[in-house]
């Protein structure tokens, strides 16, 4: 079963607004990542938040992450052209097979 | 190489032709997975392999998905007989040491069955 589930599937927005994407899971871990991908080929790492971690910054993203009511959030703020993409996030889950399980993606789109 | 490869970038077949797809990691990472991603969908999770131990085969789909390792370096997923249902994207990633490191992804191939 899909260990990471992102909300919403789909979000298009105007250049410059900002973007929420949130991610649910449902077992404990021990980190949460998030990906990019462009034109459905190799995914690209955008930042990695640890169980310990509250919050976390990489330039225009904001990564926040709630292990009480597992779910994290990736906010691009000042959104781009270039940000369209679809993101995913994947999780380590601390039982288990040790291996990520990656959600089904939010494809982001935004509009000039 | 600088980053993690794939060959082919495409690949057409017919139904019941094996095909091979080949992934060069980074250099020194020790960890490799491979991946399936069907049109619109997210990754599912195939077979990783770390160091010396015995892979992870758990995500292969049935037995005519193989893939092996030389050491740590290049990785070929072999699907012989292949169907319809196998179209997809097909991604590598390499990552310096155990799962809970960042994966770092090839392009992937992409692979019709016709």
């Amino acid at each position: 079963s899909q260990q990471g589930e992102e909300d919403p599937q789909a979000l298009s927005i105007q250049e410059g607004e900002n973007a929420t994407m949130n991610c649910s899971y449902k077992t404990s871990i021990n980190n949460l990542q998030w990906y990019r991908q462009n034109s459905g080929r190799g995914l690209v790492h955008l930042i990695l938040i640890r169980s310990n971690e509250r919050e976390k910054h990489s330039g225009r993203l904001r990564v926040t992450l709630d292990t009480s009511k597992k779910s994290s959030s990736l906010l691009i703020t000042a959104s781009r052209a270039a940000d369209t993409a679809s993101y995913f996030c994947a999780t380590d889950r601390i039982q288990g097979a040790q291996k990520l399980v990656f959600g089904q993606g939010t494809r982001l789109t935004i509009n000039p | 190489g600088a980053g993690v490869s794939q060959s082919p970038s495409n690949k057409v077949t017919e139904k019941g032709k094996d095909v091979e797809l080949r992934c060069d990691p980074i250099s020194g990472h020790t960890a490799l997975y491979w991946y399936r991603q069907r049109l619109g969908q997210g990754l599912e999770f195939l077979i990783y392999f770390q160091g010396n131990s015995a892979p992870d085969k758990s995500g292969l789909p049935s037995d005519r998905f193989s893939a092996e390792r030389t050491g740590e370096s290049v990785s070929t997923l072999t699907i012989q007989r292949t169907q319809q249902e196998d179209s997809a994207v097909y991604l590598c990633a390499s990552s310096l040491g155990p799962e809970r490191e960042t994966q770092y992804f090839g392009p992937g191939t992409r692979l019709l069955v016709l």
